[in-house]
């Protein structure tokens, strides 16, 4: 069975400074992996994912992620954060055979201070 | 296009009543998902349906927690005998789900549920 952990369920950062937001998964089989961000009183939206081909991937918003297999983790990355990156920040990992089984990470509560 | 609709967008009922929430996923999406989410954790998943597939119930932590899919289409998460720990944001998604792939999950606003 899947599973996902999130370091630090709030992280605070200074606008302008480096967001690393950190997910570590478990999977009997090669993943794919996600992550979603929820803005205040918003619904959930992919901010990117991995599949196959290239390890380092990016997203939305300057977000970018890299999947490294012998670490079995996942972290979210952007080198500048700003006020509007204020969210809640989901970790999601998807067994390759069976699609549909999506497993979220708790969260991770990301405050951006002026 | 539209996007996934849910509805209520908020609802408060009384212990023991019974509750029927909806989602209209995106059109031509086979696949869509319900999960719950409580204050302050994760997404928990309830139900999966694609196509016309039985459905995927692992996730529904009760028989009280039922779920259809009529027509492929519209989705109805029904709670019965309501509890105060069923309060929570009930969010469904759906994706295109081509057989073997995995698609993106694009999600509803949500229906936040008040038990009292």
């Amino acid at each position: 069975a899947q599973s996902v952990t999130q370091l630090g369920s709030h992280v605070s950062v200074s606008e302008g400074a480096l967001v690393l937001l950190r997910c570590n998964y478990s999977s009997s089989v090669p993943p794919y992996l996600f992550w979603y961000v929820q803005y205040p009183n918003q619904g959930l939206q992919l901010l990117l994912k991995y599949t196959t081909g290239a390890t380092l991937v990016k997203g939305i918003n300057g977000f970018e992620a890299e999947f490294k297999k012998s670490e079995t983790s996942f972290h979210l990355t952007k080198p500048s954060a700003h006020m509007s990156d204020a969210a809640e920040y989901f970790c999601a990992v998807s067994d390759r055979n069976y699609g549909q089984n999506f497993v979220f990470g708790p969260g991770t509560r990301l405050s951006v201070l002026p | 296009g539209a996007g996934v609709s849910q509805s209520p967008s908020n609802k408060v009922t009384e212990k023991g009543k019974d509750v029927e929430l909806r989602c209209d996923p995106i059109s031509g999406h086979t696949a869509l998902y319900w999960y719950r989410q409580s204050l302050g954790q994760g997404l928990e998943f309830l139900i999966y349906f694609q196509g016309n597939s039985a459905p995927d119930k692992s996730g529904l932590p009760s028989d009280r927690f039922s779920a259809e899919r009529t027509g492929g289409s519209v989705s109805t998460l029904t709670i019965q005998r309501t509890q105060q720990e069923d309060s929570a944001v009930y969010l469904c998604a759906s994706s295109r789900q081509a057989q073997g792939a995995v698609d993106t999950q694009y999600f509803g606003p949500g229906t936040r549920l008040t038990v009292l």
